[in-house]
């Protein structure tokens, strides 16, 4: 089945502690992107990838960093969580380069307390 | 940067005809997309607009106006499952992608 996963799908930890989010998509797709959304802010662009080792940063990069080493996979990293980064984050991706029409995982809520 | 408006909510019966609009601000404008998210869901891919005009898929259909930054999605035949949040997003320059604010439909009986 295609499909993007994420791991885990609800977290709760302390602030400065730090956590990675997995992704991965086995639809061969080249472009992947992660996202938050906040009620009333709707999604927002955190990271995005072109390809393996191509990432570039959205309108919301910063206390993230992300790594495209292999075409399935692009974890998001936290190095040092703060509250304000509680939220519900999703990965995504889509076949061609662009990411007009994209494909979308569960989502993962992170609590940072 | 790039902003976009589309209407915070909209209600309407079952059978009715809805449009949301969006009108965007973007520098470098390359494509208008629209997703629908269900409560406690992902969101999911409806339409693509690259070129002025009407896109229809079943009962909804997408249009965009580059002239004057604007586009709508069109619902037609409400049904019940159609209550949802529904997102305008624009592509700009570097394969970045704006999302507005969505716009939540509540479908009545």
């Amino acid at each position: 089945e295609a499909q993007v996963t994420q791991n885990p799908r609800y977290l709760i930890t302390v602030t400065g502690k730090k956590l990675t989010v997995t992704c991965s998509q086995n639809m061969n797709h080249e472009y992947m992107s992660w996202y938050r959304q906040d009620p009333g802010l709707g999604l927002r662009q955190i990271y995005y990838s072109m390809n393996v080792e191509v990432t570039d940063k959205g309108d919301v990069p910063e206390g993230y960093k992300v790594s495209r080493k292999e075409k399935r996979n692009f974890p998001l990293i936290l190095e040092s969580p703060s509250p304000n980064q509680t939220s519900l984050y999703f990965c995504a991706s889509s076949l061609s380069g662009t990411p007009y029409e994209q494909y979308f995982g569960p989502g993962t809520r992170l609590t940072v307390t | 940067g790039q902003s976009l408006e589309q209407p915070s909510e909209v209600t309407a019966v079952e059978g009715a005809i809805v449009q949301i609009n969006c009108t965007y601000q973007t520098s470098g404008f390359y494509g208008l997309s629209w997703y629908q998210q269900h409560d406690g869901g992902a969101p999911t891919f409806l339409s693509y607009n690259a070129l002025d005009g009407l896109e229809e898929t079943g009962r909804f259909s997408s249009f965009l106006s580059r002239s004057d930054s604007y586009g709508y999605l069109l619902l037609q035949e409400l049904q019940m499952k159609d209550s949802a949040s529904y997102f305008c997003a624009v592509k700009a320059a570097g394969n970045k992608l704006t999302f507005g604010g969505g716009t939540r439909v509540l479908v009545k009986p």
